[in-house]
């Protein structure tokens, strides 16, 4: 079966704070992708990044950062000097190999980020 | 280039009735997927169609249904509306090329009310 958890439910920073987001997986397929999505208060999801499991060169992209480590099933997200609009909640999701689209989500980060 | 439309918005709807939620994707894209998101179950997978063809299918009891046209716009359908059913329900749409795994663009959701 595949699993995403998030389990940190609520973190709350300051402006300019670093933060990290975790994300742990559970999955058999050799081949599969993970994804991050930002949901501000406005509902729709937004796309951050797609990382296939072949791939695990970190990323970097302005201030978010991915690290991604299959020896520990990990996908994690940096926000370096974090800021009042980066406040939303984040999914990691999964897709498995396979003509499909199917995601699976975890449950989810809020993360406020006060002035 | 216009991004992921949902109809309506919001809809309120009582216990037994049956509705239908429109979504269009982007243009050229030809998978939609739909999702349902509630506080209790967070984001869940309802089915997938590509080609108007369902390619896959969460699970969810058969009032769910959902269809694609040619043009690839997509409806959902649930009969015999039930108070748990009060969700926001997003659709999806991507490039399904084959061979690879793209990213899914989600459109705004309908926030449907059960009462």
């Amino acid at each position: 079966a595949q699993k995403v958890t998030q389990a940190q439910t609520e973190i709350s920073v300051v402006e300019k704070e670093d933060v990290t987001l975790d994300c742990v997986y559970e999955t058999r397929d050799t081949t599969y992708y993970l994804f991050w999505y930002k949901q501000p208060p406005s509902g729709e999801l937004v796309f951050l990044i797609r990382r296939n499991s072949f791939d695990e060169q970190n990323e970097i992209s302005g201030r978010y950062s991915w690290n991604f480590q299959k020896s520990t099933s990990s996908f994690n997200f940096t926000i370096t000097a974090s800021q009042v609009v980066d406040s939303a909640v984040y999914f990691c999701a999964l897709r498995g190999g396979g003509a499909t689209n199917k995601l699976i989500f975890g449950t989810g980060t809020l993360l406020a980020v006060q002035p | 280039k216009a991004g992921v439309t949902q109809t309506p918005r919001y809809l309120i709807k009582t216990r037994g009735q049956q509705v239908t939620l429109s979504c269009s994707p982007i243009s050229g894209h030809r998978s939609v997927s739909w999702y349902q998101q509630t506080p209790g179950q967070g984001l869940q997978f309802l089915f997938e169609y590509f080609s108007e063809t369902q390619r896959n299918k969460g699970n969810f009891p058969g009032r769910f249904s959902g269809r694609q046209f040619s043009n690839s716009r997509s409806e959902m359908n649930v009969s015999t509306l039930e108070l748990g059913d009060s969700a926001l329900y997003l659709c999806a749409s991507s490039l399904a090329l084959a061979g690879m795994a793209d990213e899914q663009f989600f459109g705004p959701g309908t926030r449907l009310t059960v009462l």
